[in-house]
């Protein structure tokens, strides 16, 4: 069952627009994070949240701004897009940051094409 | 710094049958987890089975097992009595406990296909 929630599914735009994709999760989890998924399905971690407060940046360029209103919302902009950041882009959640044990629940993803 | 390396990109097996699939990684870390995770293909991707690395038992899920060799720094996954919807991009992933960042790091896949 569906419990982290992404949009759009799919965005296309083209070089130098900006774009901003939204996650929420309805799990009462504490921690969420930003992956980014590439034509050959390598999952990179770009940012992790906890309640709401940025943990971690994974050297991720500028241009990339993640937000987050409350521990159940992680948004994420892409102030100028460029071609190679076509690709997928998942959320995902779990319980707490401490946790390292737990499992991670991710998003159905949203598929950003940058012409 | 953590690495998780999977060497086969594809394996192609008939259904009711036995796959592995490998995943060896690398870590400073005397306290981690190894996880794996399937991504069917509408992209969805969903937990499958963990091992921890203080548990010399291998963990067993359902038709999921895993093959943990510590020593070689090896975590298999091994699917019994396969299904067609076990066709599937299987990663295999791992969080440090106590050396860098908390995020889960993911090997590059391994591509299943059961067929008939």
């Amino acid at each position: 069952e569906t419990a982290v929630f992404q949009t759009p599914n799919y965005h296309v735009t083209q070089v130098g627009n900006e774009v901003s994709f939204n996650c929420k999760q309805t799990l009462g989890h504490d921690t969420m994070y930003w992956y980014k998924q590439d034509s050959k399905k390598l999952l990179k971690i770009m940012f992790s949240y906890n309640n709401k407060q940025l943990i971690v940046n994974e050297t991720v360029p500028r241009r990339f701004s993640p937000q987050s209103s409350d521990k159940a919302h992680l948004n994420l902009r892409i102030k100028s897009v460029e071609p190679e950041d076509s690709a997928v882009y998942l959320c995902a959640s779990s319980p707490d940051w401490g946790g390292v044990q737990n499992t991670l629940y991710f998003g159905a993803g949203t598929r950003l094409s940058v012409l | 710094a953590q690495k998780v390396t999977q060497t086969q990109t594809s394996i192609s097996v008939v259904e009711k049958t036995t796959v592995t699939m490998d995943c060896v990684y690398e870590t400073r870390d005397s306290s981690y987890f190894l996880f794996w995770y399937k991504q069917t293909a509408s992209g969805e991707i969903v937990f499958l089975i963990r091992q921890d690395s203080y548990k010399k038992e291998n963990a067993t899920v359902g038709h999921y097992s895993l093959n943990f060799q510590k020593p070689k720094s090896s975590i298999g996954l091994i699917i019994t009595a396969t299904q067609i919807e076990d066709s599937a991009v299987y990663f295999c992933a791992m969080r440090e406990v106590y050396q860098g960042g908390r995020a889960l790091i993911f090997g590059t896949g391994t591509t299943v296909s059961v067929s008939p």
